[in-house]
């Protein structure tokens, strides 16, 4: 089975800071998708950032990078300069690419900035 | 980039009537499509996958007797909860598959469906 954990409910941090969201997941597979994605207080879901498992360079997207360790299955998210934007429902998830394109999500990190 | 459309965005209905919400892709087109359900405070929870011009198919525990999808074209996809009960009150949201090569879902921004 595929499972995506997330172990940090929720978390703070100061305005301007460095935050890093944790994510580990499980799957038997040797290629397949990971994405970070963001949900506002407004709930649109919006991705973040996403990383291809064949790839070993970590996926960067302005502020926001990954640190991708395959062995470990591990899919970490930082957040550079954090801004009071970026408070949101934040939800690693994961995805086969053999044909299932179905997403499994964890079970999400409150994150909120401190001004 | 790729936008999805939700309507109604917010939908109260009375116990025992049915409701229909519409899930569209706006700039490209989606042989497949999501729904899922979000409880408050929690995670995102499939409920069914829409393939264009075929039946849905359906998550383990979800009654497709309820929760009939309809994926009519490339760009749209309609889920309609039938005979509506309280316990259907949520957040439903819908997602468009965007292939090429970057299975990357995007998602149309929820509706809100309250049953009285």
């Amino acid at each position: 089975a595929q499972t995506v954990t997330q172990s940090q409910p929720e978390m703070s941090v100061q305005e301007a800071e460095t935050v890093t969201l944790s994510c580990t997941y499980d799957t038997s597979e040797n290629n397949y998708y990971l994405f970070w994605y963001k949900q506002p207080p407004s709930r649109q879901m919006i991705l973040v950032i996403r990383q291809e498992a064949y790839k070993q360079q970590n996926a960067t997207e302005n502020r926001f990078s990954v640190n991708f360790q395959k062995a470990a299955k591990s899919f970490s998210l930082k957040i550079s300069d954090s801004q009071l934007g970026d408070t949101a429902m934040y939800f690693c998830a994961f995805i086969p690419n053999f044909g299932n394109e179905k997403l499994t999500f964890g079970t999400g990190t409150r994150l909120t900035i401190i001004p | 980039g790729a936008v999805v459309s939700q309507h109604p965005s917010r939908v109260i209905c009375k116990s025992g009537t049915s409701v229909k919400i519409e899930c569209r892709s706006l700039d490209f087109q989606a042989t497949t499509m999501f729904w899922y359900r979000q409880f408050p405070k929690q995670s995102l929870m499939l409920m069914a996958t829409s393939n264009e011009g075929s039946k849905a198919t359906y998550e383990q525990g979800v009654e497709k007797d309820k929760f009939l999808i309809n994926h009519a074209s490339l760009t749209l996809s309609t889920l309609t909860v039938t005979s509506a009960h309280p316990e259907d009150s949520s957040f439903y949201i819908c997602s468009a598959l965007l292939l090429a090569g970057k299975y990357e879902q995007y998602f149309g921004p929820g509706t809100r469906l309250t049953v009285t």
